[in-house]
């Protein structure tokens, strides 16, 4: 599985958008792009994936460049309860494949 | 929550003894894991399943054990726990569109 590179933390005012950058250089060409996040002591939420084309859900937009070398998380109207740690994977298309997690991003919404 | 259920939520044992730890699913899936988490370390893959009686170790599997005899039920055993096992664990399943997990298990060895 390809790495990932994500900023150790940012802050985000409420209301506001949150764009997490991820850095995934040596991604191939079947990889996804997956974004999770994970609030205090609970398990691991998804939020969305990617290949290769912009995607956008009721929670989050996903941006891919074109090279697919980066990608950014975006919530739209970040609130407090968007305060978590959010990971970039990036994962083969083999089903079954396992999700292997780096540090991720602490996101401190502030009011 | 992709209808998986962990048991026990948590658990306090003595070091030396042996505890089983639980993930169901309903969903007939048939890729199952099981992770630890540790403050600075993340989130670490111990075992995972591609079914029944097909198991494999993943990055932190000493210590471990696992056995999936049924495709409901993933378990995970430490033989004789021992303080550095204190963690929280976290069983997940695979779908085609990702990988969902449960609540977790909180360990704690004494």
């Amino acid at each position: 599985d390809a790495k990932t590179t994500q900023p150790p933390s940012m802050d985000c005012a409420e209301g506001r958008a949150a764009n997490l950058p991820c850095n995934h250089s040596t991604i191939s060409g079947n990889e996804y792009v997956y974004w999770y996040r994970q609030i205090h002591s609970q398990g691991p939420q998804y939020i969305i994936h990617g290949l290769k084309n912009n995607e956008t859900n009721e929670m989050a937009s996903l941006i891919i460049t074109e090279d697919r070398k980066s990608s950014t998380l975006i919530l739209p109207h970040a609130t407090l309860r968007d305060t978590a740690v959010y990971y970039c994977i990036v994962r083969s298309m083999e089903y079954g494949n396992k999700l292997v997690f780096g540090a991720g991003t602490i996101l401190r919404v502030k009011s | 929550d992709a209808g998986i259920t962990q048991s026990p939520r948590h658990k306090v044992t003595e070091t030396g003894t042996p505890v089983t730890l639980r993930c169901h699913q309903t969903e007939n899936h048939r890729y199952m894991y099981w992770y630890r988490q540790d403050p600075g370390h993340g989130l670490r893959l111990i075992h995972y399943s591609y079914g029944v009686k097909d198991t494999d170790k993943g990055e932190v599997s000493d210590g471990y054990s696992v056995s999936r005899s049924k495709t409901e039920d993933f378990l995970l055993t430490l033989e004789s726990a021992t303080s550095s096992q204190t963690s929280v664990y976290f069983c997940a399943i695979s779908e085609v569109s990702g990988v969902f997990f449960g609540q977790g298990t909180r360990l704690t060895v004494v």
